[in-house]
């Protein structure tokens, strides 16, 4: 079976500061990793996804994730918040088995940024 | 441009009543998903659909209908039967790879019963 926890429902970081979002994930076989974004009221985003390549993946809005298969992790990361960045943020985890519901996204993380 | 459109972006439900909600997508996917989603929940499974003519329950399917009488058409009757429907709801589809590519998503309808 497989799930994302993700640590922390609400995060808030001062403008400019660092940005750490953090997710850890439980597979059986090796993880495709996704994260995405959400604004009130609108639909999901995808920011970025972990498919087996390179271990550190760079996404849109300055945002980028590292996993480390060793810590089960693939936490999100952003040197400088900016204000637009306040948002819902979803892990979602996957594997290479093509079938309709293998993909388990977590409960969410609500970003604020404090001007 | 492709995408996944949802409507409409708000509906209000009387007590009693079925809805229907629409997810037209044109990114010629084969797959598509409901989710509904609430405070501090994340997003829950409702229904999903590999092909046309054919769908399963996700986890929370009672209450909920669907057809797919087209690739590019996956609507959502919530029914009389689901007693707390209040909720946002989210239409996604996807290629079969989903494992690889992951969802589209389109930008979600708003439930409210009164």
């Amino acid at each position: 079976a497989q799930s994302v926890t993700q640590l922390g429902s609400h995060v808030s970081v001062s403008e400019g500061a660092l940005v750490l979002l953090r997710c850890n994930y439980s597979s059986s076989v090796p993880p495709y990793l996704f994260w995405y974004v959400q604004y009130p009221n609108q639909g999901l985003q995808l920011l970025l996804k972990y498919t087996s390549a390179a271990t550190l993946v760079k996404g849109i809005n300055g945002f980028e994730a590292e996993f480390k298969k060793s810590e089960t992790s693939f936490h999100l990361t952003k040197p400088s918040a900016h204000m637009s960045d306040a948002a819902e943020y979803f892990c979602a985890v996957s594997d290479h088995r093509n079938t309709g519901n293998q993909f388990y996204f977590g409960t969410g993380t609500s970003l604020t940024v404090i001007p | 441009d492709g995408g996944i459109t949802q409507s409409p972006k708000y509906l209000f439900r009387k007590e009693g009543q079925n809805v229907t909600l629409s997810c037209e997508q044109n990114l010629n996917h084969d797959a598509m998903y409901w989710y509904r989603q609430d405070p501090g929940q994340g997003l829950r499974l409702i229904y999903y659909s590999q092909i046309v003519n054919d769908f399963q329950k996700g986890d929370i399917a009672e209450g909920y209908s669907v057809s797919r009488e087209k690739k590019e058409s996956f609507p959502l009757t919530v029914t009389s039967a689901q007693k707390n429907p209040t909720a946002f709801y989210l239409c996604a589809s996807s290629s079969l790879q989903v494992s690889i590519y992951g969802y589209t998503f389109g930008s979600g309808t708003r439930l409210t019963v009164v």
